[in-house]
């Protein structure tokens, strides 16, 4: 079955490096995706990964896929105050019709 | 290059009514998703279009439908409106099956009162 977990809340300060983590259940996921979601915005696709790739660096971004357990990270570099927003990971399924699976998505508050 | 554009950007409907929301992919995009984020509910998949047709659907009741126009762009409508329907409804567009990157739109808030 399809389940996306994410921890609530997560709290760095300014310059430090910030995890942000999620677990999955299905197997059969194709595409890993992060977006991040603003106060009254939609939602900006930031990154994704493959479901046959380990990690994915795109500047600040860097993604880590561990199959066998299930587990994707996204760290972010150098944190600034304008990446306060909330983020989400979400699968793609293979022969799923095409539809995201979203998690509940990590509130992160970057403070000075 | 213009992103999805969804509009209107606030509806506010009483309980019974019905409500039409529209999204205009990118260009380019043949396929426009559906998805609803309500309070405490997170992130839903509603339904995904593609060349005109229904391709996919989300566990939701036959009161929401919608369609996709010959341009690509797309209604979504929920008709007999219940409080619990208020939400934000996300449009997304990719470039079509087998092209999974989906963006997104800024998103029309329902409220239903």
């Amino acid at each position: 079955g399809e389940d996306v977990e994410q921890s609530l809340f997560l709290s760095v300060r300014e310059g430090d490096s910030s995890v942000i983590n999620c677990t999955y259940t299905d197997s059969s996921s194709t595409y890993l995706y992060w977006y991040k979601q603003e106060p009254g915005a939609g939602l900006q696709l930031l990154t994704y990964i493959f479901s046959n790739m380990d990690m994915k660096q795109d500047q600040r971004l860097t993604v880590l896929l561990n199959k066998k357990d299930k587990h994707l990270s996204l760290r972010i570099a150098d944190t600034q105050t304008g990446d306060s927003a909330i983020y989400f990971c979400a699968e793609g399924l293979k022969g799923g019709g095409n539809k995201l699976t979203f998690g509940t998505g990590t509130q992160l508050k970057v403070e000075l | 290059e213009a992103g999805v554009t969804q509009s209107p950007t606030h509806l506010i409907k009483t309980r019974g009514q019905q409500a039409t929301l529209r999204c205009s992919p990118i260009s380019g995009h043949t396929s426009v998703y559906w998805y609803q984020q309500a309070l405490g509910l997170g992130l839903q998949f509603l339904l995904w279009y593609d060349e005109g047709e229904e391709r996919n659907r989300g566990n939701f009741p036959p009161r929401f439908s919608g369609r996709q126009f010959p341009n690509y762009s797309s209604e979504l409508n929920v008709n007999a409106l219940e409080l619990e329907d208020s939400a934000l409804y996300l449009c997304a567009s990719s470039f079509g099956p087998g092209r999974d990157e989906q963006f997104f739109g800024p998103g029309t808030r329902l409220t239903v009162l």
